[in-house]
């Protein structure tokens, strides 16, 4: 079964820029979406095929996928900004979705 | 923009089987080349694909619940619904239900269904799993 990792805590100042990462063998060949979960909430996605932004979130989220890592990139970060990150793909090898393990983002 | 809400028991006695369903709302579940997923979320740890099926007609499951899960859909009350049976306190969760939506520019390529992201949630709903 295909394996996401990714750290378990980033930690950030506010207005600076938080990176956030999710391995996986070769990821680079497959679409990595992204999805925000704060607390108490249902997750919700904010990148999608890699780069794509959902209307409604900000330029200042962007995504990357190269080689076995994808990273999150969120830029000048603010305080709500704090919440779990997943990221997610398909496993092709026996047709299901795989999630990571979750990025939670604090905000200093 | 479609809106989905999960109903359940909130209470299940080990070894029964958990009935959930998910209404959509906004929208038609029939329509266009969605899928319908569950997800569940134990607390406190990450999420767990349970399992989805597609407007196209396929179903998936995640390999390491597939025997105990049938997912369903109704199209006249616009539903759809997850059964999980041989319950045990590891299935306590929050279980969410999702829309899944793939790029039209994608759906031409045989392998489609690698490319679906799941763009609407619902709220979740908590269900415990004790005698």
């Amino acid at each position: 079964s295909y394996v996401l990792t990714q750290p378990p805590s980033v930690s950030e100042a506010p207005g600076k820029t938080a990176s956030i990462t999710c391995g996986g063998d070769n990821i680079g060949s497959k679409s990595v979406h992204w999805y925000r979960q704060k607390p108490g909430q249902a997750p919700g996605l904010v990148i999608y095929y890699d780069t794509d932004r959902p209307l409604g979130i900000p330029e200042r989220f962007s995504g990357s996928n190269s080689g076995n890592t994808a990273t999150l990139t969120i830029s000048r970060v603010e305080a709500g900004d704090e919440a779990d990150y997943y990221c997610q793909v398909w496993d092709s090898s026996s047709d299901h979705v795989v999630f990571g393990g979750g990025t939670k983002l604090t905000v200093l | 923009q479609v809106q989905l809400h999960e109903a359940g028991p909130g209470l299940v006695n080990p070894s029964q089987t958990l009935s959930l369903i998910c209404t959509v709302s906004g929208g038609s579940i029939s329509s266009g080349s969605y899928c319908w997923s569950w997800i569940r979320q134990p607390a406190g740890k990450g999420l767990e694909w349970i399992g989805r099926i597609c407007n196209i007609g396929s179903t998936h499951h995640n390999p390491s619940l597939k025997s105990r899960v049938t997912i369903s859909v109704d199209t006249p009350k616009n539903q759809f619904s997850l059964r999980l049976s041989s319950l045990t306190a590891a299935d306590t969760a929050a279980y969410y239900c999702a829309s899944e939506r793939v790029n039209s520019a994608i759906l031409s390529r045989p392998s489609y269904y690698y490319y679906y992201y799941m763009d609407v949630w619902g709220k979740g709903t908590t269900v415990t799993v004790s005698s």
